[in-house]
């Protein structure tokens, strides 16, 4: 079956320092696989995706991801985190491209130390 | 484009009590979801249209709960009667191609 995993629940660092987000996906074929980000109150936005191509993925607010296909991982990245980062984040795979039905990781938080 | 919005963003109601909530999906958008989260469980998908017709309600808890979706502008879902343990955020969110928005959610709180 499907599944999301995202192993860490809470991860703090310190601003101006680099971030490394993991996500492990377990899917059958090749997937379509989503960052999203939740600030306290709001909805999800969409960070960055990937369909196919480059496996390096550049979204907003300077965000990048990679697709390692040997790992089943979609790791999100950020050379230098703001305060304003702190917010839940979110890996999602879709399912089928057909239906559109995304599975969700149970998300981390993250805080940002002054 | 305002993106997807959702009506009302906050709902306190007591136990019992019948609670609609509505969202409005991106214009052009042919795909609507409504979600569910909670501390607990996540983030819940609940039920999905893809033009106007419902696909899968597999996640719907109980049958307290429909959702309708009469017109590609519009869906409401409906709980009836609500219980303390249906508090949690709903959000709509709609997809076009292979990308879903979300709105903002409703809070709704039970008591």
């Amino acid at each position: 079956a499907q599944s999301v995993t995202q192993p860490d629940i809470h991860i703090t660092v310190s601003e101006g320092a680099s971030l490394e987000l993991r996500c492990n996906y377990s899917y059958g074929a090749t997937p379509y696989l989503f960052w999203y980000v939740q600030s306290p109150g709001q909805g999800l936005q969409l960070l960055l995706k990937y369909f196919s191509g480059d496996t390096l993925v550049q979204g907003i607010k300077g965000f990048e991801a990679e697709f390692k296909r040997s790992q089943s991982s979609f790791n999100l990245r950020k050379p230098s985190v703001h305060w304003s980062d702190a917010a839940e984040y979110f890996c999602a795979v879709g399912v089928l491209s057909n239906t559109g039905k995304l599975i969700f990781g149970q998300g981390t938080t993250l805080q940002v130390k002054p | 484009d305002a993106g997807v919005i959702q009506s009302p963003r906050h709902e306190v109601t007591e136990m019992g009590q019948e609670v609609t909530l509505r969202c409005k999906p991106i214009s052009g958008h042919n795909s609507l979801f409504w979600y569910r989260q909670t501390m607990m469980r996540g983030l819940e998908l609940l039920i999905y249209f893809n033009n106007n017709v419902p696909i899968d309600d597999s996640g719907m808890p109980e049958d307290r709960f429909s959702a309708k979706m009469p017109n590609a502008s519009f869906s409401t879902l409906k709980i009836q009667p609500s219980e303390p343990r249906d508090s949690a955020v709903y959000f709509c969110a709609s997809r076009i191609t292979d990308t879903q928005y979300f709105g903002p959610g409703t809070r709704l709180t039970v008591l």
